[in-house]
């Protein structure tokens, strides 16, 4: 079975704190894991992917096959980073279907 | 706008009615998909088309849910005599074949079963 698990609904730092979102996921062959973001009256979009290991908005993730983790992860927090944060996997290959974490509302405090 | 369409964007109904939502995804994009997102919850995926093939459905996907995308294009997707449970946000994403895992979501339609 395919499982996201973002154990965190809420999460608020305050604006220049470091900022972590975890993600666990449980799914037996070599997923691809997703960050998807949505914004405040904005559509849901992609953040970041695993298999691009980039930055985006100085956000980075990391996958951990050990631990089955894929956290989300910013050194400083801006106050633009205030949304709905989902983790996503896709499972098999060739499947297309995303799962998606229960998600983490992120909010930056002044 | 160029992203994915979808309309209406609220529709409150009473249970037992039929309702149909659309979809118009990204003109160049081949690949659609419909998910269900309750409230506190993650989109969940219903069903996916490759042009106008359906090639997966979930169990989400009873008999009362049929979605179609006869020309490859636009879909919809319909709810038959629906029931309060099927109170939802009703989301469509579409992407192209070379970057499938990018998946570009549209606005959602809120549905509300009274």
């Amino acid at each position: 079975a395919q499982r996201v698990t973002q154990p965190e609904k809420l999460l608020s730092v305050f604006k220049g704190a470091p900022v972590e979102l975890k993600c666990n996921y449980s799914y037996s062959g070599s997923p691809e894991l997703f960050w998807y973001v949505q914004y405040s009256r904005q559509r849901l979009q992609l953040l970041l992917r695993h298999i691009s290991r980039e930055s985006i908005k100085g956000f980075t993730a990391d996958l951990n096959k050990g631990e089955t983790s894929f956290h989300l992860k910013k050194p400083f927090a801006q106050e633009e980073d205030s949304a709905m944060y989902y983790c996503a996997l896709r499972g098999r290959q060739g499947a297309q279907k995303l799962v998606f974490g229960q998600g983490t509302r992120l909010t930056i405090n002044p | 706008d160029t992203g994915v369409s979808q309309d209406p964007r609220h529709k409150i109904t009473k249970r037992g009615q039929n309702v149909t939502f659309r979809c118009d995804p990204i003109s160049e994009h081949n690949r659609l998909y419909w998910y269900r997102q309750t409230l506190g919850q993650g989109p969940e995926f219903l069903t996916y088309f490759q042009n106008e093939a359906q090639l997966e459905k979930s169990r989400l996907l009873s008999d009362r849910f049929s979605a179609e995308r006869p020309k490859g294009s636009f879909s919809t997707l319909e709810i038959q005599r629906t029931e309060q449970g099927d109170s939802a946000m009703y989301l469509c994403a579409s992407s192209s074949q070379g970057t499938a895992y990018e998946q570009y979501f549209g606005p959602g339609t809120r549905l509300t079963v009274t």
